[in-house]
Order: structure tokens, then sequence, then C-alpha cells
């Protein structure tokens, strides 16, 4: 079955640089595209991006700013969320989704990680 | 950007009750509209998308139906499982977002 793994939270200081990955697995990751979702821990869900199944083409949230670029590793079934500049409301648990249908599905996730905590600070 | 509320924003209902949430959207979606369950520590789980369409393995007590601006979701007979926060978000295209969520308790 379908199985996402997102690793690399942690805390870090505002102004730094984190990378965050996110393992596929269970489907065939090159026909789908990715997401990256976040959430402050009893709040919200924000939608952070996407990434094309073929890697081509990207989209972002507006607050984002062009501090975050999402990349992968179809070779390694790998999503990444490279995040810049941070500051302290980025802080939230990201979870990487997958689109319930192949290469150009509607835009919603059937499947999602366990969720991995950026906090940023101080 | 397109803008989601939701209402209620908060909701206390007993086993066996119809719920019925609404989420309403700043411009017309069409039809292309979703929504999520979510429970306490746990990653959001696709119930509904495209406003209709059952995402394989929901049961069938959960419906979902409106267009353009306004949609619900329905619970046709509330499961003890069934306690949980519910989201929509659109698919209408970039940048997609969420509604601020409906939280289901037990009265």
């Amino acid at each position: 079955q379908v199985q996402l793994v997102e690793s690399g939270g942690g805390v870090v200081q505002p102004g730094r640089s984190l990378r965050l990955s996110c393992a596929a697995s269970g489907f065939t990751f090159t026909r789908y595209g990715m997401h990256w979702v976040r959430q402050v821990p009893g709040r919200g869900l924000e939608w952070v991006g996407v990434i094309s199944y073929d890697g081509k083409v990207t989209h972002y949230g507006g607050a984002l700013k062009g501090r975050f670029t999402i990349s992968r590793d179809n070779s390694k079934n790998t999503l990444y969320l490279q995040m810049g500049s941070l500051r302290v409301e980025d802080t939230a648990v990201y979870y990487c989704a997958k689109e319930v249908r192949e290469v150009a599905g509607p835009n919603v996730f059937d499947g999602w990680g366990q969720g991995t905590l950026v906090a940023v600070s101080s | 950007d397109i803008q989601l509320t939701q209402s209620p924003s908060y909701l206390s209902a007993s086993v066996g009750d119809r719920v019925i949430i609404t989420c309403r959207a700043s411009q017309g979606l069409s039809s292309s509209l979703a929504w999520y369950q979510q429970k306490p520590g746990k990653a959001p789980k696709l119930l509904i998308y495209g406003a209709s369409t059952l995402q394989t393995g929901v049961p069938s007590r959960f419906s979902g139906s409106g267009s353009g601006t306004e949609f619900t979701l329905t619970i046709s007979s509330l499961q003890p499982e069934d306690f949980a926060t519910y989201w929509c978000q659109h698919h209408n295209g970039y940048p997609l977002t969420f509604g601020p969520g409906t939280k289901v308790d037990i009265k």
C-alpha cells in the first residue's frame, strides 16, 4: 500500500535553511504529482506547493514568497522540500501528500505521510 | 486566492445524528471541492472530491453535494469513529486552499 515517510524536521534558528525528504513506496512514484502541506499544531492546513510527476512544473503557496523549493528524484522515489530564510511562523508539521490520480489528476490527496515537525526558534 | 469558509466551526452531536457541514467559496469552483477527515495526531484522510465523488473505501454514510460557491458534507448517521475535524479544500487551480475546519464532538 501507499507509504510516505517524511524526515529532516527538527529545531532550527530563524534565518537558517532546512531540507525535508519524503520517501515514497507502494505506488508508481514517477506517475504522480506530489505536494507538501503544513499544519501548525492544533491549527489549520496550509498548502505549501506541488511538483508535477516529471518534476518539470512547480507551484507554490503565495505566502512563501520564493523561500521554499520543491524537487524530486524519481530514481530514488523521493520528494524534497528545501526551506530557506526560515521564520518563526514556518513552525508546523510538514506533510508530503500524493495526488489521487496519475499524471494530471485532480489536486486532492489520497496518501499522506505521518508528518515531520519543523520548529523555528532562537 | 480563493477563500473558503466553513460552518459551523464546531458542532456537538450524538451517535446516529445526521450531520451537515457547509463550505462556501469566495468564487465559483464548479465542482472542484474535496472533503477530508482528520483525527488528533493523524494526517487528514480524503473522503470526497469533485464535490460528490466518494473516495474508495469511504463509508456510504458520507456524501457530498453542491457546486459553484456552496457545498455540503453530510454524514447520514454519525458513528463513534466519525468524531473528528473536517476540512474542505478547493482543487480549482493554484494556489490550493483549505477551509478553517469543523470539529465534530460528542454530545
